[in-house]
C-alpha cells in the first residue's frame, strides 16, 4: 500500500514563526502536492512537485514556499507564519503511471496563534 | 479554468435509507472526475474514479456515480446508507496530463440518523 506521512498531526505556533511541514511518501512517485483545506472551501492548491528540485505555483502560494531535494520528500514552508494561515494541510502523492489516484497523508493541522 | 459545484453543504439520511450527492463541474475537454471521502481525523480516501468508457462507475464501499457530459454532473450514489458513512464527501475534477493537479468542490458533510 502506498504511505503518505505527514509527520506532524498538530502544530501550535506564534505569528512570525517559520513552520515547516514534512511528507514523506514510499512508492517513488514523481508528483507531490499540497493543498489547504478550509471548512466550506474544499481543498485549495498551494504548490505542486513534479521532480526532485521542481516546484509550481498552485491556485494560492502567496506566503507558502516548498522543497523537492529527494524525491520522497515535500515539505511546506510557512516563512513569517500569520494567523490567516491557520489551517489543515494535506501533502498527497500521484500515481500517475498507474490509477491516476492522488494519496493523501492525514493531514497537519496548525494553529497560529 | 477548471471548478466544481457541490451544492449541498449537509446532507442528512436515516440509515438503510438511499444517498445522491450532487456534483457539477466545469471544464472544457473530457474531464477526469473523482469522489473522495474523509472520516473524521483522516485524509481523504478516493471512493471512486471515471476516466473514459462506461459513464456508469462503481467504487468502493458499495458507492457508484455516474457522469452525465451533458449535465457536466457527476453525481454519487449508494443505495442504502449505513451509519459508518457519515463522513465528509469530495467531489474532484482534473486533467491526467498536467499531473493531476485536481480541483476540488467544497465537500458535502453526510449525517446519518438512525
Amino acid at each position: 500500500d502506498v504511505k503518505v506521512t505527514q509527520s506532524s498531526r498538530y502544530l501550535v505556533k506564534r505569528t512570525g514563526e517559520k513552520v515547516f511541514l514534512e511528507c514523506v511518501q514510499d512508492m517513488d512517485h514523481e508528483n507531490m502536492f499540497w493543498y489547504r483545506q478550509d471548512p466550506g472551501l474544499g481543498l485549495r492548491l498551494i504548490y505542486f512537485s513534479y521532480d526532485v528540485k521542481m516546484k509550481e505555483k498552485g491556485d494560492i502560494p502567496e506566503g507558502y514556499s516548498v522543497s523537492r531535494e529527494k524525491k520522497e520528500r515535500f515539505s511546506l514552508i510557512l516563512e513569517s507564519a500569520s494567523t490567516n494561515q491557520t489551517s489543515m494541510y494535506l501533502c498527497a502523492s500521484l500515481d500517475r503511471g498507474n490509477t491516476g489516484e492522488l494519496f493523501f497523508g492525514e493531514g497537519s493541522r496548525l494553529t497560529v496563534l | 479554468a477548471q471548478s466544481v459545484t457541490q451544492p449541498d453543504i449537509h446532507i442528512t439520511v436515516s440509515e438503510g435509507a438511499s444517498l445522491e450527492l450532487r456534483c457539477n463541474y466545469s471544464y472544457g475537454a473530457t474531464p477526469y472526475l473523482f469522489w473522495y471521502v474523509q472520516s473524521p481525523g483522516q485524509g481523504l480516501q478516493l471512493l471512486l474514479k471515471y476516466f473514459s468508457g462506461d459513464t456508469l462507475v462503481q467504487g468502493i464501499k458499495g458507492f457508484e456515480a455516474e457522469f452525465k457530459r451533458s449535465q457536466s454532473s457527476f453525481n454519487l450514489r449508494k443505495p442504502s446508507v449505513h451509519w459508518s458513512d457519515a463522513a465528509e464527501y469530495f467531489c474532484a475534477v482534473g486533467e491526467r496530463e498536467y499531473g493531476n493537479k485536481l480541483v476540488f468542490g467544497a465537500g458535502t458533510i453526510l449525517r446519518v440518523k438512525s
